[in-house]
């Protein structure tokens, strides 16, 4: 149980363009999901918390304008990366919490991650 | 806001040997602290996690300690084996209704065969 997809796995796209990423909980209902950006060899950066059914929290550095995410339904959060520049590369990790689960109330279970690569 | 200091960041031993990563926290509001393994290119596992009202957990050949008046907690890998090799994490989980995790900068362990 607590499953969690993302899709596309990579991406390749040109400069300027937008690129979605979806982030589904396969088996569980997922209220609040955060998205993760990782560089790298470096750590994952919290990028924002995604709530169903109102606006995203973005953290201090992150533009909202940018990173547009919507979470429209208990399964599914999207990240729409607007103008992407080859700076927006990277590895976009997101992650739920299955706050209905008795054993796995604290746990964050983790996607597997898309790989974005803007030329 | 919360912030995770984790070291060493890379750590080297060999097999059989084992393997002790730390870290710190600011928030002393911070109440649960997982570990996660993450293999290049692939998504965080959780290996261990323990909540601010307990002091020690172990599974099998892993441990987690937590000292909350100091403000840090240690994994601690035993009789380690080269499939222990990967990047570890410690992260935080700052205090309020969503629960959003704060990560250390990882450490990389190699385990020498």
């Amino acid at each position: 149980g607590a499953v969690v997809s993302q899709h596309p796995s990579r991406v390749i796209c040109k400069s300027g363009t937008s690129v979605k990423i979806e982030c589904r909980s396969l088996d569980f209902q997922a209220t609040t999901m955060f998205w993760y950006r990782q560089f790298p060899k470096q750590s994952l950066m919290l990028m924002a918390t995604s709530n169903e059914g109102s606006k995203a929290t973005y953290e201090q550095g992150v533009e909202k304008d940018k990173f547009l995410i919507n979470h429209a339904s208990l399964t599914l959060s999207t990240l729409t990366v607007t103008s992407a520049h080859p700076e927006d590369s990277s590895f976009y990790i997101c992650s739920a919490r299955d706050l209905d689960g008795v054993l796995s109330y604290n746990e964050q279970f983790f996607g597997p991650g898309t790989r974005l690569t803007v030329l | 806001g919360e912030n995770v200091e984790q070291h060493p960041s890379t750590l080297s031993v060999q097999e059989g040997d084992s393997a002790v990563i730390k870290c710190t926290y600011s928030d002393s509001a911070s109440n649960y602290f997982p570990w996660y393994k993450q293999e290049l290119g692939k998504r965080p596992q959780l290996i261990i996690d323990i909540r601010s009202n307990v002091g020690e957990k172990k599974d099998q050949r892993i441990a987690v300690t937590l000292n909350k008046t100091a403000k840090h907690f240690s994994l601690h890998i035993t009789e380690t084996q080269p499939e222990d090799s990967a990047v570890y994490f410690c992260a935080a989980r700052r205090p309020g209704s969503q629960g959003n995790l704060i990560f250390g900068k990882g450490t990389k362990l190699s385990v020498k065969p």
